[in-house]
């Protein structure tokens, strides 16, 4: 697609509950990030994609959080037994990495844990 | 990982005059980005910069990539209501960090019309 495509725009899930993010990147971008930002934050980083390498999973906050990537295309971003503190802004980038360092973002999903 | 220091944190300034942020790092990066983010929005991408010393223009907006990569600035020109919003930095460091971008807090845009 032309941009970066994230789903749901808004999501709203009782505490206790999982939940996935889905990401659909850039056609033909080989790197994708997911970051979170809280209210009034900057960006956190949370994992890496990076064609068929292993991610980069260092900022994932806790053994809840969890990403898949499917080749170089879609990615979901999962969040088993949400607690209140999940409750923030969930970004996804993409880039073609090494070749022009650049990363676009998504518009973002809204997660608000109740 | 890296801490980026953005600043100023806010700024309140009347439409028409110039702006300037800057971020600073402990660390050497590759690459400097700055976006601009709207209430609702993902950020965009504004200029990018990829070489010590480089200046670079986006119409009112200026950004340089410090001599010593470890730190960027960002001018905007003759500010107008629209420039409103949150600008972040991001530097890259290539290779041996996983090649992930490390973020700014963000500097707030606030223009009196």
């Amino acid at each position: 697609g032309a941009g970066v495509s994230q789903s749901p725009s808004n999501k709203v899930t009782e505490k206790g509950k999982d939940v996935e993010l889905r990401c659909d990147p850039i056609s033909g971008h080989t790197a994708l990030y997911w970051y979170r930002q809280r209210l009034g934050q900057g960006l956190e980083f949370l994992i890496y994609f990076q064609g068929n390498s292993a991610p980069d999973k260092s900022g994932l906050p806790s053994d809840r959080f969890s990403a898949e990537r499917t080749g170089e295309s879609v990615s979901t971003l999962t969040i088993q037994r949400t607690q209140q503190e999940d409750s923030a802004v969930y970004l996804c980038a993409s880039s073609l990495a090494l070749a022009t360092r650049e990363a676009f973002f998504g518009q973002g999903t809204r997660l608000t844990v109740v | 990982g890296q801490q980026l220091n953005q600043s100023p944190q806010s700024m309140f300034i009347q439409e028409g005059e110039d702006v300037s942020m800057n971020c600073t790092s402990s660390s050497i990066f590759n690459t400097w980005l700055w976006y601009k983010q709207e209430p609702g929005e993902g950020p965009v991408l504004l200029i990018a910069l990829y070489k010590a010393g480089e200046l670079t223009s986006n119409g009112r907006l200026t950004a340089q990539f410090g001599i010593t990569r470890k730190d960027s600035f960002l001018n905007i020109s003759a500010s107008i209501p629209s420039d409103v919003g949150i600008y972040f930095c991001a530097g890259q460091v290539l290779g041996g960090d996983g090649n992930q971008f490390y973020f700014g807090t963000g500097t707030s845009l606030t223009v009196i019309p």
